[in-house]
């Protein structure tokens, strides 16, 4: 089965710096990617998602980029602000219409410093 | 668009007894609905899997007769959790597939 690993598990960067998020997944067959973030006490919010045949996908200061030679894919959050503090995971599945189940990453816990 | 709500948000039940959750999809119909327990500073760990109309599958290791699945309609899954014990004490959340797979706001299950 699928296997995604997410790096790195806590991460702490100063307001209006960046900050990246890594996840390698091991199914080539794997063509659908999201990104959720989750703040304490609520479920996981969609915040960005790539397909296969994208390199990379860009909404406002969230941008995912995928190299599938390598089975990588990364978050990239520019300017950040406070209110970007969640634990963030990445997901990975095989399907034609985003049907089908998930595997999720560890979690990423990101805290922004004011 | 694609929101999904659970219900309730927080419950604390007794050992011993039965609680219901309810997972909707509020502006959506949703043929597959997924459950899933989350524990503290933990990633989400998939239950089952709910199709409309059919039984649920289950992953390994959950007792299909402790945590009862069903999804009678295109908006709604429930889940059952039989004869709960403290053990049970988790986060459960619930996804529905649309467009994409989007996730309902959680229930913290207490049982004293």
């Amino acid at each position: 089965g699928e296997n995604v690993e997410q790096h790195p598990s806590t991460l702490s960067v100063q307001e209006g710096d960046s900050a990246v998020i890594k996840c390698t997944y091991s199914d080539s067959a794997s063509n659908y990617f999201p990104w959720y973030k989750q703040e304490l006490g609520k479920g996981p919010q969609l915040i960005i998602d790539i397909r296969s045949n994208v390199g990379e996908k860009k909404d406002q200061r969230i941008a995912v980029t995928l190299n599938k030679t390598a089975k990588h894919f990364s978050l990239h959050i520019t300017e950040t602000q406070p209110e970007d503090s969640a634990v963030y995971f990445c997901a990975a599945l095989t399907s034609n219409t985003n049907a089908g189940k998930s595997t999720f990453g560890d979690g990423t816990t990101l805290t922004v410093k004011p | 668009g694609a929101v999904v709500s659970q219900h309730p948000s927080r419950v604390i039940c007794k050992s011993g007894t039965s609680v219901k959750i309810e997972c909707r999809s509020l502006d959506f119909q949703a043929t597959t609905m997924f459950w899933y327990r989350q524990f503290p500073k933990q990633s989400l760990m998939l239950m089952a899997t709910s199709n409309e109309g059919s039984k649920a599958t289950y992953e390994q290791g959950v007792e299909k007769d402790k945590f009862l699945i069903n999804h009678a309609s295109l908006t709604l899954s429930t889940l059952t959790v039989t004869s709960a014990h403290p053990e049970d004490s988790s986060f459960y959340i619930c996804s529905a597939q649309g467009q994409g797979q989007y996730f309902g706001p959680g229930t913290r299950l207490t049982v004293t």
